[in-house]
């Protein structure tokens, strides 16, 4: 079936650092994907996403690129702030099934130092 | 904007009580997910419905039973509470097939503590 992959954290940054969180997915269609973010005590947020090949899915400084030929996600931003600590959660849907879930990774937990 | 409403935010229950969760999704989103969240894990998909009839199924346990309602709210029965039922409980809703992209808003959770 579908599955995530993401690396596992916890990671942890000075603030301005460069952050990469690697993601990469198995899927036997053509999945839309997804980054949610979790802040400490709150739901999942809708980061970003993309839904085809090539798209780039980009919020709050947060960047990601549907990679089909390395089936990839990667979520980057330039400079981090204290404020990006949180969970970050790769995330995919399977479009060819309509509302299909949400099939998550295990999560990277975000510390950013000052 | 209104928000997917999840109610309690709390439960303390002792094993084998029941305990009922509430998720009132957003205006007009017909589609409703259920998600289990275990500490410090990935939130595990549990039941979804479209239009108040299942559409998937995922790991949810027999001794649990979801429906969603007329007006498109949905509740999560809980019943033979076990500890290992301690856990975030999230909904999210969405437009469904006519939305493409199938983009999930979730809650804000409920934290079931099972004593």
């Amino acid at each position: 079936g579908d599955s995530v992959t993401q690396m596992e954290g916890p990671v942890t940054l000075s603030e301005e650092a460069f952050l990469t969180i690697n993601c990469t997915y198995t899927a036997t269609g053509y999945p839309s994907l997804f980054w949610y973010v979790q802040y400490p005590g709150e739901g999942l947020q809708l980061l970003l996403k993309a839904t085809k090949a090539d798209d780039k899915g980009s919020n709050k400084g947060f960047e990601a690129t549907y990679r089909k030929e390395t089936t990839s996600f990667h979520l980057e931003k330039g400079s981090v702030q204290v404020s990006d600590s949180a969970v970050y959660f790769c995330a995919l849907s399977d479009s060819n099934s309509g509302n299909t879930p949400l099939v998550f990774g295990k999560g990277t937990r975000l510390s950013v130092i000052a | 904007a209104a928000g997917v409403i999840q109610s309690p935010r709390h439960l303390i229950k002792e094993k084998r009580e029941t305990a009922t969760l509430k998720c009132y999704p957003i205006p007009r989103h017909d589609t409703v997910y259920w998600y289990q969240q275990g500490p410090g894990q990935d939130p595990q998909f549990l039941i979804s419905f479209y239009e108040k009839m299942q559409s998937d199924k995922g790991s949810i346990p027999d001794r649990f039973s979801a429906q969603q309602f007329s007006d498109y709210h949905s509740e999560l029965n809980m019943s033979s509470l076990e500890l290992g039922d301690s856990a975030l409980y999230f909904c999210a809703s969405s437009l469904g097939p006519r939305s493409g992209a199938n983009v999930l808003t979730f809650g804000a959770g409920s934290r079931l503590t099972v004593l």
